[in-house]
């Protein structure tokens, strides 16, 4: 069993969806990451969040500590949000980051 | 801007040649990491660094090698042992902020064996 675990693997949606990733981890952590990898393999840091909720124009990432677990939110989505989002979380000792497998989001217009 | 270059982009190498992959970052950051990622699966922790000349094996280190001879660069060979190179390749680097800590990757280089 990995340790974090994203759901869906695969997501299609129509232009304008709001979308949802979920996050599970199963390790102790500090802070968790939300990454987002474009086709051409690029990876962008999106959220690295320890508590809450962050925005960013249209992204929306929220963490439960004690239930550890975490959502990515896209409202409004756009073709180009079309990518693969990868949760990380790093160790306790924040030595380590442990990667999902990723989510493959594709928008259609 | 600061940041992390890692060159080149795309890489073909011959079966059996070494190959190095570099990373720069100018962030003033300590730690630095080596991820290998391939089709369907998370990235995987090959190598990484806390600090200049000093470095840690990751989960799947056989088959490659690493230095850390300045706080910057931490570069990546990909030796002839390694029986499965064909893969992306993502370096990162850490700050450490209080009790956060804080993750800036690299764009990846993808390094196709032939």
């Amino acid at each position: 069993k990995n340790e974090v675990e994203q759901s869906p693997q695969n997501l299609t949606a129509q232009e304008g969806e709001f979308i949802t990733i979920n996050c599970s981890y199963s390790v102790g952590i500090s802070a968790l990451h939300w990454l987002q990898q474009h086709p051409g393999g690029g990876i962008v840091s999106l959220f690295m969040l320890s508590s809450g909720k962050k925005k960013h124009g249209r992204l929306i990432a929220t963490i439960n500590i004690q239930e550890k677990h975490s959502s990515l939110h896209i409202t409004a989505s756009h073709p180009r949000d079309s990518a693969v989002y990868i949760c990380a979380a790093p160790t306790r000792g924040g030595d380590k980051l442990t990667f999902g497998t990723g989510t493959r989001l594709a928008v259609r217009p | 801007d600061g940041g992390i270059t890692q060159s080149p982009k795309y890489l073909f190498r011959k079966e059996g040649q070494n190959v190095t992959l570099s990373c720069e970052q100018n962030l003033n950051h300590d730690a630095m990491y080596w991820y290998r990622q391939d089709p369907g699966q998370g990235l995987r922790l090959i190598y990484y660094s806390q600090i200049v000349n000093d470095f840690q094996k990751g989960d799947i280190a056989e088959g490659y090698s690493v230095s850390r001879e300045k706080k910057e660069s931490f570069p990546l060979t990909v030796t002839s042992a390694q029986k499965n190179p064909t893969a992306f390749y993502l370096c990162a680097s850490r700050h450490r902020r209080g009790t956060n800590y804080g993750y800036t990757f690299g764009s990846g280089t993808r390094l196709t064996v032939v």
